[in-house]
């Protein structure tokens, strides 16, 4: 049971460059998150998930994308980077008890 | 959301008992306390949640008041290993709303 996956670890990209954050869990939950942290802050909501085919957004969603096409997979989706979303980010799972995080994704925008 | 305030930060002693206050004086009848943990380089990990009395679990205790708007930490025996920032955190646990919010957490260290 890996509970929630993050791939890559770590990203270095340029301006104006996009990627795709990967998350993916195994434990059947319908409930996704993305966070960000920024150094020395706490986490910000940038979208969430409450099953496949459903998202929404939270406190900081400009910049990103996110699709839940199915249970398990909650990518997010930077189109344009720029240099204010260089973060920690965290993808996160829910289950009755409490929410699962991965290990995060470290990326910096040069 | 209903909002969560801490001190900044805290020390203890290794094997001593540690008491995290928080205070959430806006507390609604539906929101249950979270902590949440979050070790050095790593993601927050789950510690204990509860809605009115107090609750047990292998990691820690906590301690809710009477009226709801403050609620403790407590770990019994502090480690090297508990060294990390803590999350007092307000939400629903079901639902469309269930969605954490966090703030900054308290900072523990703990001397050896």
């Amino acid at each position: 049971n890996a509970g929630v996956t993050q791939t890559p670890k770590f990203r270095i990209l340029k301006i104006g460059q996009s990627m795709t954050l990967q998350c993916t869990q195994d434990m059947n939950h319908n409930y996704m998150y993305w966070y960000r942290q920024d150094p020395g802050m706490g986490l910000k909501l940038i979208y969430y998930s409450v099953g496949a085919g459903i998202t929404d957004k939270g406190e900081v969603p400009n910049g990103y994308n996110v699709s839940r096409s199915t249970t398990e997979d909650f990518p997010l989706r930077l189109e344009l980077a720029a240099p204010s979303q260089t973060s920690v980010y965290f993808c996160a799972s829910l289950n009755r008890v409490g929410y699962t995080f991965g290990s995060g994704t470290r990326l910096t925008v040069v | 959301d209903a909002k969560t305030t801490q001190p900044n930060s805290m020390e203890s002693n290794e094997e001593e008992p540690v008491h995290l206050p928080c205070n959430h004086s806006t507390i609604s009848g539906t929101d249950y306390i979270h902590w949440y943990r979050q070790l050095p380089s790593q993601g927050p990990e789950y510690v204990i949640h509860g809605l009115t009395s107090n609750v047990n679990n292998r990691m820690a205790s906590l301690a809710i008041a009477e009226d709801r708007k403050s609620s403790t930490l407590i770990l019994h025996r502090a480690t090297l290993r508990d060294a990390a920032v803590y999350y007092c955190i307000l939400s629903v646990t079901t639902g469309a709303n269930s969605k954490l919010t966090f703030g900054k957490g308290i900072t523990l260290s703990v001397r050896p």
